[in-house]
């Protein structure tokens, strides 16, 4: 069974400034994936960014960025140069590489809020 | 190409009554799967499908069914609705083999049980 936990129900950041989502995970898989998805108050689900646990670069997709620390079961998402459509709630989930790619475990969520 | 399509996108049932979320996707994927969404609880399976004809539960398959009949549609029903089953749901679909999980989710239907 795997886990994922975000401590963080809510953040506010100031547009332009950078601000860091914390995610931990537990899996007893060895060859898993990583991912960070964004609801808009549109409700629509969007993948932000993708990390495969077997690579130990970091991901990186424009504004946005990962911290993987798998010894530590550690999963964060910065976000540089906040705009205000980032503006959302964030879920970061856990799904194996092998025959259940099609199970995702989510977090509970993080509400990011950005100030003008 | 639309990609995951879901029918209604808002619904309001009486307790005990029954209907079925309509669930589809046009880019012939085999992976198919259904969770709801409640406040402070993050996103939770529901039920799943590795291809037509195969079904399985996932984490909270209480009060639902599903069949998956084709590869496009996989529809959820609900059987005798009770105010716990108030949420929002959605369907995902995901290639086999490829891109480690990565899923596709429909709009979402925002479910309200009274």
């Amino acid at each position: 069974a795997q886990t994922v936990t975000q401590s963080q129900p809510e953040m506010s950041v100031q547009e332009a400034e950078t601000v860091t989502l914390s995610c931990t995970y537990d899996t007893s898989e060895n060859n898993y994936y990583l991912f960070w998805y964004k609801q808009p108050p549109s409700r629509q689900m969007i993948l932000v960014i993708r990390q495969e646990a077997y690579k130990q670069q970091n991901a990186t997709e424009n504004r946005f960025s990962v911290n993987f620390q798998k010894a530590a079961k550690s999963f964060s998402l910065k976000i540089s140069d906040s705009q205000l459509g980032d503006t959302a709630m964030y879920f970061c989930a856990c799904g194996n590489s092998g025959g259940s790619n099609y199970k995702l475990t989510f977090g509970k969520g993080t509400l990011l809020t950005v100030n003008p | 190409n639309a990609g995951v399509t879901q029918t209604p996108k808002f619904q309001v049932l009486k307790t005990g009554q029954s209907m079925t979320l309509q669930c589809a996707q046009d880019m012939n994927h085999e992976y198919m799967s259904w969770y709801r969404q409640d406040p402070g609880m993050g996103l939770r399976l529901i039920h799943y499908s590795v291809g037509a004809g195969i079904t399985d539960q996932g984490e909270v398959p209480n009060g639902y069914n599903v069949s998956r009949s084709t590869t496009e549609d996989f529809p959820l029903r609900l059987l005798s609705a009770a105010p716990s089953q108030t949420s929002v749901y959605f369907c995902a679909s995901s290639p086999s083999g490829g891109r480690g999980g990565e899923q596709y989710f429909g709009p979402g239907t925002r479910l309200t049980v009274t």
